[in-house]
């Protein structure tokens, strides 16, 4: 079967860095999104990894391993306004959005 | 649990006619459900609400004569497109809301239209 995996929860201080990891297992890799999502918002893009490695947008930082079934998205200098949920997503071998479940981030004063 | 599936996966038709995607929330009952636009590298972008028994709300800008979506059951939604024309080739995606406290939303598959 298919999966993602992420932390359902992580809690981190204003001002520090926190890295969320997703793991996945599907059939096939055609790229992999990470969202941040508000409560009672949509979505919102935050990147896009098809290639292994470090992409750095501002604040935000996302990393892809495809052997490794493996990303994290790396938020620095964090604000009170971080606190959403992070949703890792899979685009599979058909072009189907595999999710994950979300990790709820808190961020601490 | 809290799976939510989309039929079809992919659909390709003509321009001109109508197109009908079911979304299902498969262990769980959805009295609210989502749809969502995603264009290409972009954030989604929500169409409607979906609420059971009652009418769609549609954000602003979305046509609610063109994307119909009917509400039937606590397990299904559906969005029509009707008239379909090539501009509306995208990937449609819906989610479902948890009975939670924390009104969590199960994310669909996603359908792929393409209109020719």
């Amino acid at each position: 079967g298919q999966n993602i995996d992420q932390p359902t929860e992580m809690t981190a201080t204003e001002g520090a860095i926190v890295q969320i990891n997703c793991t996945y297992q599907t059939s096939g890799f055609n790229g992999l999104f990470w969202y941040q999502q508000h409560a009672g918002e949509a979505p919102t893009f935050l990147s896009y990894n098809v290639l292994d490695g470090l992409e750095e947008k501002g604040r935000f930082s996302s990393f892809l391993s495809r052997s490794k079934g493996y990303s994290y998205l790396l938020l620095k200098e964090l604000q009170m306004k971080d606190s959403a949920s992070y949703l890792c997503a899979v685009v599979d071998s058909n072009y189907q959005l595999i999710w994950g479940a979300g990790t709820k981030l808190i961020i601490k004063p | 649990g809290a799976v939510v599936s989309q039929h079809p996966s992919r659909v390709i038709c003509k321009s001109g006619t109508s197109v009908k995607i079911e979304c299902r929330s498969l262990d769980f009952q959805a009295t609210t459900m989502f749809w969502y636009r995603q264009f290409p590298k972009k954030s989604l972008m929500l169409m409607a609400t979906s609420n059971e028994g009652s009418k769609a709300t549609y954000e602003q800008g979305v046509e609610k004569d063109k994307f119909l979506i009917n509400h039937a059951s606590l397990t299904l939604s559906t969005l029509t497109v009707t008239s379909a024309h090539p501009e509306d080739s995208s990937f449609y995606i819906c989610s479902a809301e948890g009975t939670g406290e924390m009104y969590e939303q199960y994310f669909g598959p996603g359908t792929r239209l393409t209109v020719t």
